[in-house]
């Protein structure tokens, strides 16, 4: 069966760029969560979503940052304008919301690199 | 709101020895409470849970850890690593009846040295 599949997996851009990084959850799962990981910050939740609907976006840094799932298949993560301090690695993960239990699937990651 | 502490952020270890990854966390009500592994340049992945009922757990590749709702820890063990358990180990907790988000510790580095 296919894991959460990230796109890119990797990322180079310069600082002022537009990043779009995607998401495809485990087919028939119902909760989405996007993670930053970092040396100094380790892993942080930026924001999930409970049945394509964002519950709680708290975590996400700062208005640059902005993300959507438009359908149970799908979701983005979005940094306008990007900046140096937003290179780390990101994570997807889905899980399936029955009997609350908080087990995640991660994907592999997209990792960025803002010069 | 819960908290996960990991003790110790690097733990160096040779092959075949035992080891001990400790776990400590912080909750006003019942929690469940989780370890993930993640191996270099990839997604974290589940090695055991703890929901209910025995306070003993076992995990994959041989992985166990105890719950203690006294000391409210959740430390992982295992009697003998190999050099394929080199990876980063992250405790997690999330509550019961809750919004469902996971809280996770700063993760401990483990090396197994040959």
């Amino acid at each position: 069966d296919a894991g959460v599949i990230q796109s890119p997996r990797h990322e180079v851009t310069e600082m002022g760029q537009e990043v779009t990084l995607r998401c495809k959850p485990i087919s028939g799962h119902n909760s989405l969560f996007w993670y930053r990981q970092t040396m100094m910050r380790g892993l942080e939740l930026l924001i999930y979503f409970n049945n394509n609907v964002p519950i709680d976006d708290s975590g996400m840094p700062e208005d640059r940052f902005s993300a959507k799932m438009p359908n149970a298949s799908f979701s983005t993560l979005k940094i306008q304008p990007s900046e140096p301090r937003d290179s780390a690695v990101y994570f997807c993960a889905s899980s399936l919301n029955t009997g609350n239990t908080g087990e995640l699937f991660f994907g592999e990651g997209s990792r960025l690199t803002v010069l | 709101a819960q908290s996960v502490t990991q003790l110790d952020s690097q733990v160096p270890v040779f092959e075949e020895a035992p080891v001990e990854l400790r776990c400590n966390y912080s909750s006003s009500v019942s929690v469940y409470l989780f370890w993930y592994v993640q191996y270099p340049n990839q997604g974290l992945q589940l090695l055991l849970k703890y929901l209910s009922g025995s306070t003993l757990v076992k995990g994959i590749n041989g992985f166990e850890a105890e719950f203690n709702k006294s000391q409210t820890s959740f430390h992982l063990r295992k009697p003998s690593v190999h050099i394929s358990d080199t990876a980063e180990y992250f405790c997690a907790v999330s509550e019961p009846g809750s919004a469902r988000q996971l809280t996770f510790g700063s993760g401990t580095q483990l090396t197994v040295l040959p």
